[in-house]
């Protein structure tokens, strides 16, 4: 159980453009979102916490207006990257964890995103 | 600043030996301790994690040590093997909320 997916597991885009990235919780109800970014050989740095149905919060440093999240259910964040540049490409991660697991995280495979 | 502090960023161990990872953390307000296992191109996977209220976890071949005055906690992989080769993350957390994360290290566990 506690199955996290996200979509697309890779994708490359266009500079300029905006690319959607979704996080699902696949077998529970994700009361809270993270979402992640690393680099190659590098940690995890997060970047914001979703809880459904409320705005996000961003981590210090972090764009809000570049990095649109929305938690519209208990099953599903989506992190936009808008107007994506080369510097954006990356690793990003998503996480969840449910109200009934304590306080454990549950991590989604990622998705490399490349900006040409 | 770096919430959590991990060494070593690399470490090469025989098989069958013992391979140990190390944490430092500064804020006394982290309540949860976990270790993940990350392989290249995926996310990481809970490995184990511990509360400060407890000074050891064993899982399997997996055992955390725990020093809350030191504020130091280290990852025991015993009897390691080829497929442990993996990058090992240390995190904290306070509440569940907010986890800070280590910066990896690298472990190759030759035959």
């Amino acid at each position: 159980g506690a199955v996290v997916s996200q979509h697309p597991s890779w994708v490359i885009c266009k500079s300029g453009t905006s690319v959607k990235i979704e996080c699902r919780s696949l077998d529970f109800q994700a009361t809270t979102m993270f979402w992640y970014r690393q680099f190659p050989k590098q940690s995890l740095m997060l970047m914001a916490t979703s809880n459904e149905g409320s705005k996000a919060t961003y981590e210090q440093g972090v764009e809000k207006d570049k990095f649109l999240i929305n938690h519209a259910s208990l099953t599903l964040s989506t992190l936009t990257v808008t107007s994506a540049h080369p510097e954006d490409s990356s690793f990003y991660i998503c996480s969840a964890n449910s109200q009934g697991a304590g306080y454990e995280q549950y991590f989604g495979p990622g998705t490399r995103l490349t900006v040409t | 600043q770096q919430q959590v502090k991990q060494s070593p960023q690399s470490l090469i161990v025989q098989k069958g030996g013992i391979s140990i990872i190390n944490c430092a953390y500064e804020n006394t307000a982290f309540d949860y301790f976990p270790w993940y296992q990350q392989f290249p191109g995926k996310g990481p996977a809970l490995l184990i994690a511990i509360r400060p209220d407890v000074s050891e976890k064993k899982e399997g071949r997996f055992t955390i040590s725990f020093n809350k005055s030191a504020k130091q906690f280290s990852l025991h992989i015993m009897d390691s093997q080829p497929g442990d080769s993996a990058t090992y993350f240390c995190a904290a957390s306070r509440g569940g909320n907010q986890f800070y994360f280590g910066t990896g290290t690298s472990l190759t566990v030759i035959p």
